[in-house]
């Protein structure tokens, strides 16, 4: 079970074009996710933290017009790089708790590597 | 601010030796804490975690402790097996992981 599904798991795009993550939790309700970026050889850095239902909240730092989070259902978030170039490359990975328990593990997707060219 | 530290970026041990993995914390509002495990190109996943109110939680070969005062807690892997190569982030409840450590268990 809580099995997070992420798509695409790789995508390569031109510079300037705007790229859509989705996340999923197949087999449970969340009503909270996040998302994280990875840069080679470094930590995950959590980015914004996905509320269903309202708006997200952004880690400082994060541009919030850059990344933009949707989290329209209790199954459903998506980040979308608008206008992207070469240094929003990088490994995004978004993670899911069940419920609004407050020390819940997180499940993760596999992640998405974006390579913009 | 980096509030979880894992200071150690890479560690190497022998088959069937203990593998100790440390991870430090400046927050001390933090009350729950946990490791993940991650291969190359997949998110991580849980391994482990304690709460604040024990010093110890043993699941199998995967022993964590924590010594609040110090802030302080390390994940031991005994015995160590090939396949315990991988990442290990530690996190605290406020979802933000330190920089991870590289296991590697030679055969």
């Amino acid at each position: 079970g809580a099995v997070v599904s992420q798509h695409p798991s790789w995508v390569i795009c031109k510079s300037g074009t705007s790229v859509k993550i989705e996340c999923r939790s197949l087999d449970f309700q969340a009503t909270t996710m996040f998302w994280y970026r990875q840069f080679p050889k470094q930590s995950l850095m959590l980015m914004a933290t996905s509320n269903e239902g309202s708006k997200a909240t952004y880690e400082q730092g994060v541009e919030k017009d850059k990344f933009l989070i949707n989290h329209a259902s209790l199954t459903l978030s998506t980040l979308t790089v608008t206008s992207a170039h070469p240094e929003d490359s990088s490994f995004y990975i978004c993670s899911a708790t069940i419920g609004t328990g407050h020390n819940q593990p997180q499940h993760f997707g596999d992640g998405t590597r974006l390579s913009i060219l | 601010d980096q509030q979880v530290k894992q200071n150690s970026p890479s560690l190497s041990v022998q088959e069937g030796r203990i593998s100790i993995l440390n991870c430090d914390y400046t927050n001390s509002m933090f009350d729950y804490f946990l490791w993940y495990k991650k291969y190359p190109a997949e998110g991580p996943t849980f391994l482990i975690s304690i709460s604040s109110i024990k010093d110890k939680n043993e699941d199998g070969r995967f022993t964590v402790f924590l010594n609040k005062s110090a802030k302080h807690l390390s994940l031991h892997i005994v015995p160590s097996q090939p396949g315990d190569s991988a990442v290990y982030f530690c996190a605290a409840n406020d979802m933000r992981f330190g920089a991870g450590t590289r296991l590697t268990v030679k055969p």
